[in-house]
């Protein structure tokens, strides 16, 4: 059980297009999911929370126009990066929170590696 | 915010030996911190948490302790093995929307 998944799972596009990563938990409901960041040889950087159904709250530092996030259902989570440039380029893991049994357990999906060209 | 710091940040034994890798936290608040171990490329698989409730925890070669006072907690692996060889990384939840803070992580390299 707990199991994330995430699509696509490498990415290469070229500078000036938006990107869509979608984050999906396949067995549980998630009424909150994670993005987070990583950098080569470095921790997962929070970057928002997203919540079901609302807003989602973004860390400081990180653009909410630049980076979109739509929680649509309780199994869906999508993180869109707006107009990417090379610098964006990166491993974007998402996370999600089960609604039932332990509420702090985050499950982590496989990740989404990044390259704008 | 909370703050998380981690060390060592990379960390080489021998096979068999035991491994402890150590943290330390800044908010009082937080009440529960997982630990996960991460290969290259792949996603963090959670491999054993604690609250804070209890000073101690034992999965069969991994253990955890907790303490509040000093807002420390460490993971010790015993017994190590080649495929323990990884990236660690602890966190912890300060309650407010359970948010995780991960600290810096650790490159664990286990050595035949």
């Amino acid at each position: 059980g707990a199991v994330v998944s995430q699509h696509p799972s490498w990415v290469i596009c070229k500078s000036g297009t938006s990107v869509k990563i979608e984050c999906r938990s396949l067995d549980f409901q998630a009424t909150t999911m994670f993005w987070y960041r990583q950098f080569p040889k470095q921790s997962l950087m929070l970057m928002a929370t997203s919540n079901e159904g609302s807003k989602a709250t973004y860390e400081q530092g990180v653009e909410k126009d630049k980076f979109l996030i739509n929680h649509a259902s309780l199994t869906l989570s999508t993180l869109t990066v707006t107009s990417a440039h090379p610098e964006d380029s990166s491993f974007y893991i998402c996370s999600a929170r089960s609604t039932q049994g332990v509420s702090e357990t985050q499950y982590f999906g496989p990740g989404t590696r990044l390259l704008v060209l | 915010g909370e703050n998380v710091e981690q060390h060592p940040s990379t960390l080489s034994v021998q096979e068999g030996d035991s491994a402890v890798i150590k943290c330390t936290y800044s908010d009082s608040a937080s009440n529960y911190f997982p630990w996960y171990k991460q290969e290259l490329g792949k996603r963090p698989q959670l491999i054993i948490d604690i609250r804070s409730n209890v000073g101690e925890k034992k999965d069969q070669r991994i253990a955890v302790t907790l303490n509040k006072t000093a807002k420390h907690f460490s993971l010790h692996i015993t017994e190590t093995q080649p495929e323990d060889s990884a990236v660690y990384f602890c966190a912890a939840s300060s309650g407010a929307g359970n948010m995780l803070t991960f600290g810096g992580g650790t490159r664990l390299m286990v050595k035949p």
